[in-house]
């Protein structure tokens, strides 16, 4: 079956060390997005990608680095610059057709970080 | 700079109530998409709807029904005869049609509960 995969569902890091965060996707969207997820704070947009060798940084970049490599996946690194990196984190993808996106974003099932 | 408010941050109900999820929106352009995502407990987010800004005739699918209304800037969603099942975490979010920069922005969130 398509989807998004993120693993691991949770992860634990302790201060001051780099993670990294899985996000693969099988269903040859072009658009990729990293999202953070706070209680009460909604979805907040990370880094996106569009095409391959291409992101750009969303709302809240700072401490938070990407690559894009191949189409099917978009990892995501916490660095240990990231001032309070726990939180739930969500990939999600979507087609790009003509330069416009905008069809349904598939969201993968999360990971939740936790700073030990 | 796109913004959506869901004001109510919590929202308990009886079983087989009916309840309607407010959601309004702010955006600069006369081209946009609104959306409505279900967040269950697993974490994932699942796609209720899409409705493009140009459309606003109200939609119904099963026990759900969304209303638009352009004149307000309100994308409504409404769950009649409410089951358990519904428990949830529901966003709206709001994608604008600017090309280089379509990322869905998305409000904080409604919790509902749906009481046995």
């Amino acid at each position: 079956d398509g989807g998004i995969t993120q693993s691991p569902k949770y992860l634990f890091r302790k201060e001051g060390q780099n993670v990294t965060l899985s996000c693969e996707q099988n269903l040859n969207h072009d658009a990729m997005y990293w999202y953070r997820q706070d209680p009460g704070q909604g979805l907040r947009l990370i880094y996106y990608s569009q095409i391959v060798n291409d992101f750009q940084k969303g709302d809240i970049a700072e401490g938070y680095s990407v690559s894009r490599e191949k189409k099917e996946s978009f990892p995501l690194t916490v660095t240990s610059a990231q001032k309070n990196p726990t939180a739930f984190y969500l990939c999600a993808s979507t087609h790009w057709r003509g330069g416009r996106a905008n069809t349904e974003a598939f969201f993968g099932q999360g990971t939740r970080l936790t700073v030990v | 700079a796109q913004k959506v408010t869901q004001a109510q941050t919590e929202i308990s109900v009886v079983e087989k109530e009916d309840v309607t999820l407010d959601c309004v929106y702010e955006t600069r352009d006369t081209t946009y998409y609104l959306f409505w995502y279900k967040q269950p407990p697993s974490g994932e987010l699942v796609f209720l709807i899409r409705r493009n800004s140009f459309d606003e005739q109200n939609e119904i699918s099963g026990r759900y029904s969304w209303n638009f209304q352009k004149s307000t800037s309100s994308f409504n969603f409404t769950i009649t005869a409410s089951q358990v099942v519904d428990s949830a975490v529901y966003f709206c979010a709001l994608s604008e049609l600017n090309f280089g920069n379509e990322k869905l922005t998305f409000g904080t969130g409604t919790r509902l509960t749906i009481i046995p």
